[in-house]
């Protein structure tokens, strides 16, 4: 069973603050990282996928960065709403490509 | 609009019976998983299918049964065997570029 693991486990923050969430994964047999957004009652959507060591993405106020060699990826939401408030699922996919293995996710709540 | 349709939201069974859960989706996506996830845990993969007619096990396939007799459809069975039923199941599938992930939003089943 690959390990794939997310910290802090949960996060309280004020409107207006930065915040950040690291998921380590393994470093060999590497194919992608995914990063997901999940609402409570909806379905997770997804945030970014990466694959190259290096990779850096945004959308909005949120972005992510990846570390392939070390195994970790970095999620940073600038300036955050109330909005943002929900659990952020990273997910790694092995070179089998064929499947997710989740991390245990990290639960925001942004307070107006 | 294309998507995955789990049903029902939630589900009460008395202990001992065999219950299905609902998962059919409009997107031609080849493969499909059923994850599991329980409070303070992560997803974690009881059981896919890349085609129709073939399935695989997943880490925690003890107590459950799947069928793929159509693309559609994939149907996840938990049996009385199952120690722990109570819990919160999500289905996904996947295209055929392996990076994209559709899901569903979810079924809450509570045995009593």
């Amino acid at each position: 069973i690959l390990n794939v693991e997310q910290s802090p486990q949960s996060l309280h923050v004020q409107e207006g603050d930065s915040t950040n969430f690291t998921c380590s994964f393994p470093s060999s047999n590497f194919y992608a990282l995914h990063w997901y957004r999940w609402e409570t009652a909806k379905s997770p959507k997804a945030l970014f996928v990466m694959t190259l060591n290096g990779d850096e993405k945004k959308k909005g106020r949120i972005s992510a960065t990846l570390n392939t060699k070390e195994g970790y990826s970095y999620l940073y939401i600038k300036g955050s709403q109330p909005e943002d408030s929900a659990t952020y699922l990273c997910a790694f996919t092995n070179n089998a490509g064929n499947m997710l293995t989740f991390g245990g996710g990290t639960r925001l709540m942004v307070k107006p | 609009d294309g998507g995955i349709t789990q049903s029902p939201k939630y589900l009460f069974r008395k202990e001992g019976q065999n219950v299905t859960l609902s998962c059919e989706q409009n997107l031609n996506h080849d493969a499909m998983y059923w994850y599991r996830q329980d409070p303070g845990q992560g997803l974690r993969l009881i059981y896919y299918s890349q085609i129709v007619n073939d399935f695989q096990k997943g880490d925690i396939a003890e107590g459950y049964s799947v069928s793929r007799e159509k693309k559609e459809s994939f149907p996840l069975t938990v049996t009385s065997a199952q120690k722990n039923p109570t819990a919160f199941y999500l289905c996904a599938s996947r295209d055929r570029t392996n990076y994209g992930y559709t899901f569903g939003s979810g079924t809450r089943l509570t045995v009593v």
